[in-house]
């Protein structure tokens, strides 16, 4: 099975942090995402990496930068935390070509972060 | 831009009762659909996925069609149990980006 691991499951920071949230992937996927899921709007894309080093914005990556050094891990960057990104972020990864149409995406358990 | 919406926001229904949840899409545009399952608090777990050839995709007491001329899917569940209760959610793969767009979900509570 694959597994997505996310490095914490509940944080809370305060206004101007830094902040950083770990997703790693063992199933060698090429693909790895960051969402972040907020009530009412459902899933939004902050950024996606097809490749290692590689890196793409979604639909809303302000505010956001990510890194992906090793191909298992993909970092989301906060660098300096906003309460309105107090929200549940959410990692996945596929192992498909970016230009292949079976793109089944594998989520892991999520991150609730709260900036005050 | 792909609008994803779920129709309705929540459902509950006494157990054993087949459960019908909609989701529709505005760009015919796409690769796949996919249908999620998420349990409070925790990630999406993948239960169906309909490549855009396809009518429909079955798995156990879960089946899934899809329109895509008409940008309709529905997924049904027979015989619903209290352990069907979570919060469903639809994406579509968009064919233009690569990128998936999701529904905001069902909230589906089944009642012993």
């Amino acid at each position: 099975d694959v597994k997505v691991t996310q490095s914490s499951r509940y944080l809370v920071k305060r206004t101007g942090e830094k902040v950083f949230l770990e997703c790693v992937q063992d199933m060698d996927h090429e693909n790895m995402f960051w969402y972040r899921q907020d009530p009412g709007l459902g899933l939004r894309l902050i950024y996606f990496s097809y490749d290692v080093k590689m890196k793409e914005k979604g639909d809303i990556p302000e505010g956001y930068s990510v890194s992906r050094e090793k191909k298992e891990r993909f970092s989301l960057i906060l660098e300096s935390a906003s309460t309105n990104q107090t929200s549940m972020y959410l990692c996945a990864s596929s192992s498909f070509p970016r230009g292949s149409s079976y793109n089944e995406q594998f989520f892991g358990p999520g991150t609730r972060l709260t900036v005050l | 831009k792909q609008e994803v919406t779920q129709i309705p926001a929540a459902l509950s229904v006494p157990e054993g009762e087949n459960l019908v949840l909609n989701c529709s899409f505005t760009d015919s545009a796409i690769y796949n659909l996919q249908w999620f399952r998420q349990d409070p608090g925790k990630g999406l777990t993948s239960l169906l996925l309909i490549q855009s050839s396809q009518r429909e995709q079955t798995s156990g007491r879960l089946n899934a069609s899809l329109d895509k001329s008409s940008g309709r899917s529905t997924l049904y569940i027979a015989a619903s149990q209290p352990g069907d209760s979570a919060t469903y959610l639809c994406a579509v793969f968009r064919s233009n980006d690569y990128k998936l767009s999701f529904g905001a979900g069902t909230t589906v509570t089944v009642r012993a």
